[in-house]
């Protein structure tokens, strides 16, 4: 079965930084594109950032570029979000999500709280 | 970037009706559009891809049609388990979502 579960969400200050986190499960994850999607409270879905399978290819929206870095980790099954200079409408929900079309096994998502 | 438009906002169907959610793009995408289902509390799930493909495990009520810039997904028979937030979204160049349709209970 596959899983994706995220952690290192929490309550940061405005121009901090946080790590994300998203350990994967029952697939073959060198395998597979990774992206990070949010999803702001009472709002809709917003893609954040994508890595091919090898990391060698990245993509960032324009409302982080310069601000995050995703990375993965193949040996550890494990993709990562580096949130730096943090602002409150960087505040969401932050889900990793498998797929490089269609994005199709989403995990829980972890809370990102970016307020004073 | 490309911008994804829902309509309408909010949608109000009674549990046996069918249910028509429409989705437009400010520019061709050709059949590379995805619907997915997001219920309170949950991830999004995937429900179609390629415009028309049912995603595995997708029950047979759920269909998608559409090209280039106009798509629709049709529920024919509103389950109650169906009433939730659906979103429209387009991989043909970057990724961009609709802002969503909420189906609710009339």
């Amino acid at each position: 079965e596959v899983q994706l579960v995220e952690s290192g969400g929490g309550l940061v200050q405005p121009g901090g930084s946080l790590r994300l986190s998203c350990a994967a499960s029952g697939f073959t994850f060198s395998s597979y594109e990774m992206n990070w999607v949010r999803q702001a409270p009472g709002k809709g879905l917003e893609w954040v950032s994508y890595i091919s399978s090898s990391g060698s290819t990245i993509y960032y929206a324009d409302s982080v570029k310069g601000r995050f870095t995703i990375s993965r980790d193949n040996a550890k099954n494990s993709l990562y979000l580096q949130m730096n200079s943090l602002r409150a409408e960087d505040t969401a929900v932050y889900y990793c999500a498998r797929g490089r079309t269609s994005l199709g096994y989403w995990g829980q998502g972890t809370l990102v709280t970016v307020s004073s | 970037e490309i911008v994804m438009t829902q309509s309408p906002a909010t949608l109000s169907v009674s549990p046996g009706e069918r249910a028509t959610l429409s989705c437009r793009a400010s520019q061709s995408v050709s059949s590379n559009l995805a619907w997915y289902q997001q219920k309170p509390g949950q991830a999004p799930r995937l429900l179609i891809y390629g415009a028309s493909t049912r995603a595995t495990g997708i029950p047979a009520r759920f269909s998608g049609s559409g090209s280039g810039t106009e798509f629709t997904l049709t529920i024919s028979s509103l389950q109650s388990e169906d009433f939730a937030v659906y979103y429209c979204q387009q991989y043909n160049r970057g990724y961009t979502f609709g802002q969503g349709t909420k189906l609710e209970i009339k």
